[in-house]
């Protein structure tokens, strides 16, 4: 079974650009959350989306946006980039059921770089 | 609202010698606690939970943790550690019908030759 594949894994940008990120989540599972993670802030959550529907969102402005579409697959775009942005990007996967117990499953990431 | 705490930055261990990582939560109900591991440049990885049940959760790679209420502790712990066990060690904390995870700062584990 393939897991969460994140693309790019890599990328620079400079400021006041836009990026758009994407996720593909495990073959069944219908939910996808997006981390950021940050030397400074740690492992931050951004949003949640189950079923092409926004679930829960995080304490983040609104450059930072996300979608989902019918196949459960997910982006995620950050709009005028500042420098604090750069950071990996994360995306985990789950079945997300109601009532569920069960682990979030992580992809590798999107190294972000602002310049 | 949930959280939880790691309150060591680094732990540093000879290999061979018991392994403990730190984790205490905070949360109204009752908490789904995880431990992730991530490596250099790399996602994370899940090592195991406790939703239920068994106060001493074993899970992947030889480690285990230990659930304790009256503490609000959640130890991660491995008998005896390896060098391969370096890395960044993450504690977090969900509610029952919610996906969201609150993570710990987390914790570097430095296994020394």
């Amino acid at each position: 079974k393939a897991g969460v594949t994140q693309t790019p894994r890599y990328l620079i940008k400079t400021r006041g650009q836009q990026v758009t990120l994407s996720c593909s989540p495990i073959s069944g599972h219908r939910s996808v959350s997006w981390y950021q993670q940050t030397p400074g802030q740690g492992l931050q959550f951004l949003f949640e989306y189950f079923s092409e529907t926004q679930r829960n969102k995080g304490n983040f402005p609104g450059r930072f946006s996300g979608r989902q579409f019918s196949n459960s697959r997910s982006e995620m775009n950050v709009s005028t980039l500042e420098l604090g942005d750069s950071a990996l990007y994360l995306c985990a996967s789950s079945s997300g059921q109601g009532g569920f117990t069960g682990e979030l499953f992580f992809g590798e990431g999107s190294r972000l770089t602002v310049l | 609202a949930q959280s939880v705490a790691q309150p060591e930055d680094q732990v540093n261990v000879a290999e061979g010698n018991p392994l403990t990582v730190k984790c205490t939560y905070s949360v109204s109900g009752n908490p789904y606690l995880f431990w992730y591991v991530q490596y250099p440049n790399r996602g994370l990885q899940f090592l195991l939970k406790y939703i239920t049940g068994d106060n001493l959760v074993k899970g992947s790679y030889g480690f285990e943790a230990e659930f304790n209420k009256s503490q609000t502790s959640f130890h991660l712990k491995k008998p005896s550690a390896l060098v391969s066990d370096s890395a960044l060690y993450f504690c977090a904390v969900r509610l029952y019908g919610n996906n969201r995870l609150a993570f710990g700062k987390g914790n570097q584990v430095v296994v020394i030759p």
